[in-house]
C-alpha cells in the first residue's frame, strides 16, 4: 500500500540546520511531485515547498525561501528538506505529501516529524 | 501568500448538514479551480476529501461535496456522523507553483 514516512525531526537551536527525510513506498515515486507541509503547535496547515517529479523544479513559501531546500533521490524513493538558519517560528510538525497530478491534490500524507527550534 | 479565511469552528447535530466556507482572493480561489479540502483528525495524517473544487476521490462518501462562487469555496457535509468531528482545511493553488491553506475549521458534532 502507499506509504510515506517522515523522519529526522528533533530539537535544534536557533540558527542551526536540520535535514528531514521522507521515505516513500507502494507507488512509483519517480512520477509524482512531492510537497512539504507543516503545522505549528495549535495552528493550521502551512504549505512549505514542492519538488517536481524529476527534481528539476522547486518552489517555496515566502516564509522559508532562501533558508530551506527541497530535493529528492528517485533511486532511493526519498524526499528531503534541508532547513538552514532555523527560527522559533519554524517549530512545527512537518508532513510530506504526494501530489496526484502536480495540481495540489495531496492524496497521501505521512504522520509527520516534529521539529522544535529552541535554545 | 496570505492564508485563506475559514471560520474557526462550526457545529451540528448528527444527521444535519453543515457548510464550511473558505474565502480567498482573485489571486487564488477566485482565479483557479484548484481548491481542495482535507479532513484532519489530530495525531493522524490529513485526508483528501475534495479536489478541483467539486471532485471526490474514488471511494469517498458522497456526504462530502464542494462548490465555489467567486473568491469563496465551500465544503458541505451532509448526514453528519460522530466520526466527522475533526479539523477541516481548504487549500488553493496561488501562483507560480505555490499553494495556500486556510486557517482550519474545527467541526464539533453535538
Amino acid at each position: 500500500q502507499v506509504q510515506v514516512v517522515e523522519s529526522g525531526g528533533g530539537v535544534v537551536q536557533p540558527g542551526r540546520s536540520l535535514r528531514l527525510s521522507c521515505a516513500a513506498s507502494g507507488f512509483s515515486f519517480s512520477i509524482y511531485a512531492m510537497h512539504w507541509v507543516r503545522q505549528a503547535p495549535g495552528k493550521g496547515l502551512e504549505w512549505v515547498a514542492v519538488v517536481s517529479y524529476d527534481g528539476s523544479d522547486k518552489y517555496y513559501a515566502d516564509s522559508v525561501k532562501g533558508r530551506f531546500t527541497v530535493s529528492r533521490d528517485n533511486s532511493k524513493n526519498s524526499l528531503y528538506l534541508e532547513m538552514n538558519s532555523l527560527r522559533g517560528e519554524d517549530t512545527a510538525l512537518y508532513y510530506c505529501a504526494r501530489d496526484q497530478d502536480y495540481g495540489g491534490k495531496f492524496d497521501y500524507w505521512g504522520q509527520g516529524t516534529l521539529v522544535t527550534v529552541s535554545s | 501568500q496570505s492564508a485563506l479565511t475559514q471560520p474557526a469552528s462550526v457545529s451540528g447535530s448528527p444527521g444535519q448538514s453543515i457548510t464550511i466556507s473558505c474565502t480567498g482572493s482573485s489571486s487564488d480561489v477566485g482565479i483557479y479551480n484548484l481548491v481542495s479540502w482535507y479532513q484532519h483528525h489530530p495525531g493522524k495524517a490529513p485526508k483528501l476529501l475534495i479536489h478541483d473544487v467539486t471532485q471526490r476521490p474514488s471511494g469517498l462518501s458522497n456526504r462530502f461535496s464542494g462548490s465555489k462562487s467567486g473568491n469563496t469555496a465551500s465544503l458541505t457535509i451532509s448526514g453528519l456522523q460522530a466520526e466527522d468531528e475533526a479539523d477541516y482545511y481548504c487549500c488553493s493553488y496561488a501562483r507560480s507553483k505555490t499553494w495556500v491553506f486556510g486557517g482550519g475549521t474545527r467541526l464539533t458534532v453535538l
